[in-house]
């Protein structure tokens, strides 16, 4: 089955850097991959997602990029702010929906002032 | 209010006593997924169903059961629960063809 690996496990950024999350894939039929936020004590909720048949998606300060090639993509963002602090998973599916996600183990952000 | 609703939040019980923890979504969607999370692991995929009286297994279904009789319900049934399913288990639902997965607030169940 499809296996999604996570980097690095934790992230620590001054408020106003940059942070980068990666994950690669094993199957190469995974055609969505989504991006969850969990803040602390609550549930994920999707921030943004990507499909295969497109290289690079932004919303705001987000973007994801996809490599299918290399079988990777990588969460960007930008102007750190403390809220963006949480935990982030990446996922993969080759079911072009939510059905069948195979979760990344997640990368812990923190975002210091 | 559009929401992905769970019950009981928390539960501790003892090994072998059934249970069972609900789940209701008011979206009208399709599809319905249960998910277990363990630090370190992530999130691991239990069961989904993609309409009613339709389910499939996840990636860590053993020990589990669920049925979708109605469309808004996808209860998660532990026959005989045991230590190894103490976690903080989600329901999620989403429309097919979107993928916006909408996660529930999640149940911490302690099995001892």
């Amino acid at each position: 089955g499809e296996n999604v690996e996570q980097h690095p496990s934790t992230l620590s950024v001054q408020e106003g850097d940059s942070a980068v999350i990666k994950c690669t894939y094993s199957d190469s039929a995974s055609n969505y991959f989504p991006w969850y936020k969990q803040e602390l004590g609550k549930r994920p909720q999707l921030i943004i997602d990507i499909r295969s048949n497109v290289g690079e998606k932004k919303d705001q300060r987000i973007a994801v990029t996809l490599n299918k090639t290399a079988k990777h993509f990588s969460l960007h963002i930008t102007e750190t702010q403390p809220e963006d602090s949480a935990v982030y998973f990446c996922a993969a599916s080759k079911t072009g929906t939510a059905s069948k996600l195979t979760f990344g183990t997640g990368t812990r952000l923190q975002v210091t002032l | 209010e559009a929401q992905v609703t769970q019950n009981p939040r928390y539960l501790i019980t003892v090994t072998g006593k059934k249970l069972t923890v609900t789940c209701s979504q008011n979206m009208n969607h399709e599809y319905m997924s249960w998910y277990r999370q363990d630090p370190g692991l992530g999130l691991r995929q239990i069961y989904y169903s993609m309409n009613v009286e339709v389910t499939d297994k996840g990636d860590v279904p053993e020990g589990y059961k669920v049925s979708r009789k109605e469309k808004r319900n996808f209860p998660l049934i532990l026959e005989s629960p045991s230590p190894n399913q103490t976690s903080l288990y989600f329901c999620a639902s989403s429309l097919v063809q979107t993928g916006e997965q909408y996660f529930g607030p999640g149940t911490r169940l302690t099995v001892t």
